[in-house]
């Protein structure tokens, strides 16, 4: 089994509101990620934990801010987000992180946010 | 440092073949690829480590060099589900894995 769940799927918000993205895996992964992707874009790096500690902040606003409560669960709580916040934000796992020795990450189906 | 995907985008007939490359200014260690459909999950395909390797299953396939510091993923006897849009990701010594700006295939009947 390689999913990786994501909830909700579409989230609409307004710029004074604060929500939580939530991705799951049960997959036994140690290392969990969140990406952003716009439009016709790329996915674009946001944060890593490994282990269950914070290893990667991509130099993000911190009106994002990561949770991993456990090995299992990743969290992304949301506050005071501007409208060039919408995006498409994918969650990943993979088997264990380490710099340089990239593996193979298996992404849930992401939480398409509209900011207004 | 961002791969460079090419081409951006193509259009091929059910049966056709294509050939999608990716290319990095500095040295691999690894390069993944990937396809997300529209409004889905980017989907794993294959992950190729350096040393030159080849790879494959079905009729995707994919080569690796090392040398040249590019990889180029090849789809044979295209089919309408292989549209989508296809990434290449490349990992450097010490560093996370980077998105290449992605190849827009679409396969029509």
């Amino acid at each position: 089994d390689t999913e990786v769940t994501q909830t909700p799927k579409h989230l609409v918000m307004g710029m004074t509101n604060k929500k939580s993205l939530k991705c799951e895996q049960h997959m036994g992964h140690r290392a969990m990620y969140w990406y952003k992707q716009k439009a016709k874009k790329p996915p674009e790096l946001m944060f890593v934990y490994s282990y269950e500690k914070l290893s990667i902040n991509e130099s993000v606003p911190s009106r994002f801010s990561p949770e991993c409560p456990n090995s299992s669960l990743l969290n992304l709580h949301l506050h005071a987000l501007q409208p060039e916040d919408s995006a498409l934000y994918l969650c990943a796992s993979s088997q264990d992180f380490k710099r340089g020795v990239q593996e193979t990450q298996y992404f849930g189906p992401g939480t398409r946010l509209l900011v207004l | 440092q961002q791969p460079v995907q090419s081409p951006q985008a193509v259009i091929l007939r059910e049966g056709e073949d294509a050939v999608i490359n990716c290319s990095s200014s500095k040295a691999l260690y690894s390069v993944h690829w990937y396809r997300q459909k529209h409004g889905e999950a980017p989907v794993f395909l294959m992950i190729l480590l350096k040393g030159g390797e080849q790879k494959g299953h079905d009729k995707i396939s994919a080569s690796f060099n090392e040398k040249k510091q590019q990889s180029s993923l090849y789809l044979t006897a295209s089919q309408l589900s292989y549209s989508g849009t296809y990434f290449c990701g490349t990992v450097h010594a010490g560093n996370m894995l980077t998105f290449g700006g992605g190849t827009r295939l679409m396969v029509k009947p």
